[in-house]
């Protein structure tokens, strides 16, 4: 089945800095790469996604980038704030209707005011 | 904006309960899935649902764990007699389809 390695799990940088979350996964057939935010007592919430016909989204402060290749995927948030602290965690999935979710292990993000 | 909503938001029960975790997708979905978060550890998948039947389980989803999706808002997932490891953060997810799934803000189960 399908692993995603996530690091840092740990990561603090001060704000108006850039973070950058890296991750692997082991299946080749997967080929959507959702990332999700999640704030203390809320569940995991969807901020941006690839797949994998594409290699870099942008929104606004935040770009992801995948390389299909080497199987690595990445979560870059620009100009961070305060309110950026969470744990984000990427996953990855197969494309279909009901196709599970494998989550890596999270990355928790502390942005220093 | 709709969202998936869970309740309880934090249930405590005894060793060997039976415990049922209620979830309301979003309106228009029809996929949906539970996961568990066990304290400092990977959000992990336990089952999905579709068209009224199981679509896909991990090999956690053994025979004390059954989901049902009663009416055409709700859907359960029952404990038939809990155990300690059982512990754990457990989110309801739902999605329209193609992959984008959204997450509930989970149930607390503590099992004492």
């Amino acid at each position: 089945g399908e692993n995603v390695e996530q690091h840092p799990s740990t990561l603090s940088v001060q704000e108006g800095d850039s973070a950058v979350i890296k991750c692997t996964y082991s299946d080749s057939a997967s080929n959507y790469f959702p990332w999700y935010k999640q704030e203390l007592g809320k569940g995991p919430q969807l901020i941006i996604d690839i797949r994998s016909n594409v290699g870099e989204k942008k929104d606004q402060r935040i770009a992801v980038t995948l390389n299909k290749t080497a199987k690595h995927f990445s979560l870059h948030i620009t100009e961070t704030q305060p309110e950026d602290s969470a744990v984000y965690f990427c996953a990855a999935s197969i494309s279909g209707g009901y196709q599970k979710v494998t989550f890596g292990i999270g990355t928790k993000l502390q942005v220093i005011p | 904006e709709p969202e998936v909503t869970q309740t309880p938001s934090h249930q405590v029960t005894q060793m060997g309960q039976e415990v049922i975790l209620r979830c309301v997708p979003i309106s228009n979905h029809l996929y949906f899935y539970w996961y568990r978060q066990i304290l400092g550890q990977k959000v992990e998948f336990l089952v999905s649902f579709y068209n009224n039947e199981i679509s896909e389980k991990s090999e956690i989803f053994d025979d004390q764990f059954s989901v049902e999706r009663p009416d055409g808002s709700n859907f359960t997932l029952k404990i038939r007699s809990t155990k300690l490891e059982d512990s754990a953060m457990y989110f309801c997810a739902s999605g329209a389809g193609y992959n984008e799934q959204f997450f509930g803000p989970g149930t607390r189960l503590t099992v004492l």
